[in-house]
């Protein structure tokens, strides 16, 4: 069973279109994040939720909302996508906030916005 | 947050031993290490973590010294499977989320 895990794994779309991802943990988890990854391969934080609430708002467009169903899941939604938001984007989960220790990352999905 | 710096790159060959050191001048009292691992296409891997002192796993041993400024990755007898980059971080359990370029470590046959 796959402890962390994101779909789609790609995705390719056109500019101005409104994109979702999906992730989901299975290890129990309450801490849920998400991250970006440029081509030059920095990986930055984006948001993070907590036993469904949000605790980590980075500077990040309001284009971008994530929702937290259920501890379990946190989607990323995207309107209006930019020839900048190609890249890859990692969820990711740990035991409890604050106490973070490990973070399980899932396997990734690899926007593309032409 | 103590900043991390990192050598960019590293090239090793199959069987030797790969040492790889991450400096954090300003690193607190209550920061913790932790070192990352990522293959290419997949997400980071948690590798270890520590303290202070000498932490062994069954994967690779993570050096600090008593003024904790830098630490050590160790990975014995690399092989070609442990090409990726390795990422370094440090800070309080609640803020290790700020990952660095890493170091693409290139195993050599």
């Amino acid at each position: 069973d796959t402890a962390v895990s994101q779909t789609p794994k790609y995705l390719v779309t056109q500019m101005g279109n409104d994109k979702s991802i999906k992730c989901e943990q299975n290890l129990g988890h309450d801490t849920m994040y998400w991250y970006k990854q440029d081509s030059k391969k920095f990986l930055k934080i984006m948001f993070s939720y907590n036993n469904k609430e949000l605790i980590i708002n980075e500077t990040v467009p309001n284009r971008f909302s994530p929702k937290s169903p259920d501890k379990a899941h946190l989607n990323l939604h995207i309107n209006s996508l930019e020839l900048g938001d190609s890249a890859v984007y990692f969820c990711a989960s740990s035991p409890r906030w604050p106490r973070i220790n490990i973070q399980y990352f899932g396997a990734g999905t690899r926007l593309s916005v032409l | 947050l103590a900043k991390t710096t990192q050598p960019i790159s590293m090239d090793s060959y199959e069987g030797q031993e790969v040492n790889i050191t991450c400096s954090h001048n300003n690193i607190a009292t209550n920061d913790y290490i932790t070192w990352y691992q990522q293959f290419p296409s997949q997400g980071p891997r948690f590798i270890i973590q520590g303290y202070k002192t000498k932490v062994t796993n069954e994967v690779a041993s993570l050096f600090i010294p008593a003024d904790r400024k830098s630490s050590t990755l160790s990975l014995p007898r690399v092989s070609l499977s442990d090409t990726a980059v390795y990422y370094c971080l440090v800070g309080e359990e609640s803020y290790q989320l700020t990952f660095g370029k890493g170091t693409k470590l290139s195993v050599i046959p």
